[in-house]
């Protein structure tokens, strides 16, 4: 199974903050990585594909890089909804691999 | 609007059988991809199984193989997942997801709210 690393587990900001997660997978996969958000006792929301492509009605605020094994998810000015756990998921091959989630929450 | 509702979910005794149905509305089911996710208590995300748009591909991961089997009705909007030899290990809130594709490429664009599944004794 292709490994996901999320770091850091954690960290606390302020609104208008930038906040950058990183992903590192144990084996290149191309762009074939996703990020999704959830928010307690929700449903987890994908927010980005292909490495950095935003579905639609995701803000512009966010935004995705990296390839082959190394990702990150940046959140400019973050805003009071942007609080929550972000997770990074790999595609490139089965079985689906999940990070374990950065929460992020108000300093 | 694309709109995802799990049923089926309940507390069940281990060793027993239980099937999740997944009803999508707002798009055309047949030309999809789903999967279904689960979420531990307290825990991360972990995909379980996904099916290509006309059924012919299925994926599951190595914990569920011989117990869960995933299946489509295109005909009824649902896809389900049939478990069985249920353990407490099982114990999750189980999300139906869309595949952004027809085959099971893995990209998930929207997902349900979700069926908690509890198998204790």
């Amino acid at each position: 199974d292709i490994l996901v690393a999320q770091s850091p587990s954690s960290l606390s900001a302020s609104v208008g903050d930038t906040v950058t997660i990183t992903c590192r997978s144990s084996q290149g996969i191309g762009n074939f990585l996703a990020w999704f958000q959830q928010k307690p006792g929700k449903a987890p929301r994908p927010l980005i594909f292909s490495a950095s492509t935003l579905l639609s009605g995701v803000p512009l605020n966010f935004s995705g890089s990296g390839y082959g094994t190394d990702f990150t998810l940046t959140i400019r000015s973050l805003q009071p909804e942007d609080f929550a756990t972000y997770y990074c998921q790999q595609y490139r091959r089965y079985p689906l691999t999940f990070g374990g989630g950065t929460r992020v929450d108000l300093k | 609007q694309v709109q995802l509702v799990e049923s089926g979910g309940g507390v069940v005794q281990p060793g027993t059988s239980l099937r999740l149905s997944c009803v999508a509305s707002g798009f055309m089911f047949s030309s999809y991809g789903l999967h279904w996710v689960r979420q531990a208590p307290g825990k991360g995300l972990e995909w379980v199984a996904g099916i290509s748009s006309d059924g012919g591909e299925k994926n599951y991961r190595d914990s569920v193989k011989g117990r869960f089997t995933i299946s489509r009705d295109n005909s009824k909007n649902t896809v389900y997942l049939q478990m069985s030899t249920l353990s407490p290990e099982d114990t999750a809130m189980y999300y139906c997801a869309r595949d952004r594709v027809a085959i099971l490429v893995g990209a998930l664009d929207y997902c349900g709210q979700g069926a908690l599944i509890t198998v204790s004794s």
